[in-house]
């Protein structure tokens, strides 16, 4: 079963603008994580938050959580052609540690 | 370190057939999974060990498929006979056994069932 619902399902922004990428989810949580895959190849993982945390960095990326209303959001700023690919949220459970993906979004960046 | 190896890359069979993908962790996870991604799709997860014991089988439609986890290490997933509905990557996946860490992915094998 999917855990976590990504919105929009996909998205075409220029380059240079920042695109934010949404993520809801049904149960308890242990951590977050997003993936990344290009095209016809495996996932990447690009940042993990854990349930305590409410936002965190790394590079050109920011995730945010909200436990309260199951959702996170991925903001990546100032956008480049490379960052065309799909994006998925994962969530592991508290009382197990199985990796839940959602549907993805297909961000496409135009130059 | 070396990441996490599978194979075949591209698999063509043709229904009510057997095919097998094999796959090879990063050296040292004890937690391996088994994901099917049809396209378009997120992935789903078939299965999940832990060293050579399965965590979670609840998603495996146990009727065609099978994995196992020889001595902690290797694993290959089963499936037998195909069906068309099969065609899809096949994704494996390993993991530390701690717990708030990231799951390394293979290139994957993509099925197609004519």
């Amino acid at each position: 079963s999917q855990q976590g619902e990504e919105d929009p399902q996909a998205l075409s922004i220029q380059e240079g603008e920042n695109a934010t990428m949404n993520c809801s989810y049904k149960t308890s949580i242990n951590n977050l994580q997003w993936y990344r895959q290009n095209s016809g190849r495996g996932l990447v993982h690009l940042i993990l938050i854990r349930s305590n945390e409410r936002e965190k960095h790394s590079g050109r990326l920011r995730v945010t959580l909200d436990t309260s209303k199951k959702s996170s959001s991925l903001l990546i700023t100032a956008s480049r052609a490379a960052d065309t690919a799909s994006y998925f949220c994962a969530t592991e459970g508290d009382r197990d540690d199985k990796i839940i993906f959602g549907k993805g979004t297909r961000l496409h960046i135009l130059p | 370190e070396a990441g996490v190896a599978q194979s075949p890359r591209y698999k063509i069979i043709e229904k009510r057939q057997s095919v097998a993908f094999w796959c090879n962790p990063i050296s040292g996870h004890a937690t391996l999974y088994w994901y099917q991604q049809i396209l378009g799709q997120g992935p789903k997860l078939l299965i999940q060990f832990q060293n050579n014991g399965v965590v979670d089988d609840s998603q495996l439609p146990k009727d065609r498929f099978s994995a196992e986890r020889l001595k902690g290490v290797d694993s290959t997933l089963k499936i037998q006979p195909a069906k068309l509905e099969d065609s899809a990557v096949y994704l494996c996946a390993s993991r530390d056994h701690r717990g708030n860490t990231e799951a390394f992915f293979g290139q994957g094998t993509r099925l197609t069932v004519v």
